[in-house]
C-alpha cells in the first residue's frame, strides 16, 4: 500500500527549516527518501532500516518511528538547491532475504524562493 | 564512474505496438530495478533482476517483462501498448552487498499515441 505523504507542497524563504512526513499502514523494514528535481531521474538522499538510528548529512536528517510506521525528513536552514519533488520509499518485511521493490508516496513539492 | 544509463532518452510508439528500453547498471552494480513514473506521481514498481532471474514483480500485467543479461544489463519489454503506459520509466540499479541503496537512471519517457 502506497505511504502517505505531508505536506503535498510547502514554500519556504531560504534559510527556513522545512519537516516533510510520510506515514505507512504497514510494518515496514525500511524508509528510504529521494529528491527528484524537475526532467531529472530521483536522487538517493538517506535510507533508514528497522532498528537503525536516526541518519543524517550536512543539513538533511531524518527519522524512522517502527511503532507508528512513520519517517520525517528534516531540512535545516534551506538552500534554493533544495527545491524539488521529496519521495519516501517503503520496504516491506521480505522472507526471502534482500530488497522488495520500493512503494512511493505522491511526493511532497518544496519550493525554496530566495 | 559512469552511472546508471539508459536509452533511448525519448520514444514514440502507436497503440498495439511493443517496445524494448534498454538499462545499464552504475558500475559494480549487479541488481535492477524497473519503475513507471506517471506525471504528478511517484515512480511505481515493475520488478527487479538479480542473476539475470526476475526476483520481485509488482502489480503490473504481463505485458510487461523484462531481461538481464549476463553483464548485468537489462531490458524492459512492453508489448500490446496501451494509452495508458505513457509514462517516465526509470532504471534502478544497486549491489548485493549493499542492496538497498538503488541509483536511480535519468529514466526514458514513452509517449504511447
Amino acid at each position: 500500500q502506497q505511504p502517505v505523504q505531508s505536506p503535498q507542497a510547502v514554500i519556504l524563504r531560504e534559510g527556513e527549516d522545512a519537516v516533510i512526513n510520510c506515514s505507512s499502514s504497514k510494518a515496514l523494514y525500511s524508509v528510504h527518501w529521494y529528491r527528484q528535481k524537475h526532467g531529472e531521474a530521483p536522487v538517493f538522499l538517506m535510507i533508514l532500516l528497522k532498528g537503525g538510528e536516526q541518519k543524517g548529512h550536512d543539513k538533511i536528517s531524518a527519522s524512522f518511528n517502527e511503532k507508528k510506521q512513520q519517517s520525517s525528513l528534516y531540512l535545516t536552514a534551506s538552500q534554493l538547491s533544495y527545491s524539488g519533488t521529496y519521495f519516501c520509499g517503503t520496504e516491506c518485511p521480505y522472507s526471502g532475504g534482500g530488497a522488495d521493490g520500493l512503494t512511493f508516496g505522491k511526493g511532497t513539492h518544496l519550493i525554496i524562493q530566495p | 564512474d559512469a552511472g546508471v544509463t539508459q536509452s533511448p532518452t525519448h520514444l514514440i510508439k502507436t497503440r498495439g505496438q511493443q517496445v524494448t528500453l534498454r538499462c545499464s547498471p552504475k558500475s559494480g552494480h549487479d541488481t535492477v530495478s524497473w519503475y513507471q513514473q506517471a506525471l504528478g506521481q511517484g515512480p511505481q514498481f515493475i520488478f527487479q533482476y538479480y542473476e539475470e532471474e526476475e526476483r520481485q514483480r509488482g502489480n503490473f500485467p504481463d505485458r510487461f517483462s523484462g531481461h538481464q543479461f549476463p553483464n548485468y544489463s537489462s531490458e524492459l519489454n512492453v508489448n500490446a501498448l496501451l494509452l495508458g503506459d505513457s509514462a517516465l520509466y526509470l532504471c534502478a540499479s544497486s549491489g548485493w552487498d549493499r542492496v538497498y541503496e538503488q541509483y536511480f537512471g535519468p529514466g526514458t519517457r514513452l509517449t504511447v499515441t
